[in-house]
C-alpha cells in the first residue's frame, strides 16, 4: 500500500485559496487518490478523488502531475468552517486506505 | 450520496461488558466494510477489513476474540468488543465500499466509553 506524506499543520485566513500538497511516491498502477475532511468527534467526508491531471467539484479542486508522485488539494476560499484534518490516501477497490496522520488546517478570521 | 450510518452515537459501558456496535450501509450495498479505530489527536487505525460472507482480515496487534466482526449482509456490519476495558474506550469508525466503486464512505463514528 502506498504510503503518503502531507504536512502536519497549515494556517490560512479567511478567502484565501489552500493548497495542500501530498507525496504518494510508490503509488501503483491502479490506485486512485482521495482525499478526506474529518471534523473533530466525526467520521471522515469525502471531498474529491482522481486518478490523473485535474479533476474539479464544487467544494474543490485535485491536481495531479503526470507522474502520479504527488497531488495537490485546492480548497477556493476557505472559511472557518473549513477549519479541519485533511487526509490524502491512496488506493483501490477493495484495499483498505492507510491514514496518515493527515493536514491540520485553520482557518484564522 | 452514498450514506453510512452507526448506531449507537455513543455508548457508556461498565468494565467487563460488551458493546455492539452495527454499521449500515443505507443507499447501496456494502461488499466491503471496513471498521476503524482513533485516539483523541491520532489518525484513524484500521482495525479489520471485512467482506460480505466470510470472516474479517484482522490488522496485527487486534485481538480478533475481542473486537468480533460480522459482515452478515450487504448493507450490515457489525463490531462487538467484547469484555470491555477502560483502555478500549475510543471513537470506532466504519467504512463501507460499494463493489467496483474506489471509494469509501465513511460513518459518523461511535464513541464508546468504558467505566
Amino acid at each position: 500500500l502506498a504510503k503518503t506524506t502531507q504536512p502536519i499543520s497549515m494556517d490560512s485566513y479567511e478567502g484565501q485559496e489552500v493548497n495542500i500538497t501530498c507525496s504518494h511516491n510508490n503509488i501503483a498502477t491502479n490506485d486512485y487518490i482521495t482525499w478526506y475532511q474529518q471534523f473533530p468527534s466525526q467520521g471522515p467526508r469525502f471531498i474529491i478523488q482522481g486518478y490523473k491531471t485535474k479533476v474539479t467539484n464544487e467544494v474543490a479542486s485535485l491536481f495531479i502531475p503526470a507522474d502520479r508522485k504527488s497531488s495537490t488539494l485546492s480548497l477556493p476560499r476557505v472559511s472557518l468552517s473549513d477549519t479541519a484534518v485533511y487526509y490524502c490516501l491512496v488506493g483501490n477497490y477493495g484495499q483498505n486506505f492507510v491514514f496518515g496522520p493527515g493536514t491540520r488546517l485553520s482557518v484564522l478570521p | 450520496g452514498a450514506v453510512v450510518s452507526q448506531h449507537p452515537s455513543w455508548v457508556i459501558c461498565k468494565s467487563g461488558t460488551s458493546v455492539k456496535i452495527e454499521c449500515r450501509s443505507l443507499d447501496f450495498q456494502a461488499t466491503t466494510m471496513f471498521w476503524y479505530r482513533q485516539f483523541p489527536k491520532q489518525s484513524l487505525m484500521l482495525m479489520a477489513t471485512s467482506n460480505e460472507g466470510s470472516k474479517a482480515t484482522y490488522e496485527q496487534g487486534v485481538e480478533k476474540d475481542k473486537f468480533l466482526i460480522n459482515h452478515a449482509s450487504l448493507t450490515l456490519s457489525t463490531l462487538t468488543v467484547t469484555s470491555a476495558h477502560p483502555e478500549d474506550s475510543s471513537f470506532y469508525i466504519c467504512s463501507a465500499q460499494g463493489k467496483g466503486n474506489n471509494e469509501q464512505f465513511f460513518g459518523p463514528g461511535t464513541r464508546l466509553t468504558v467505566l
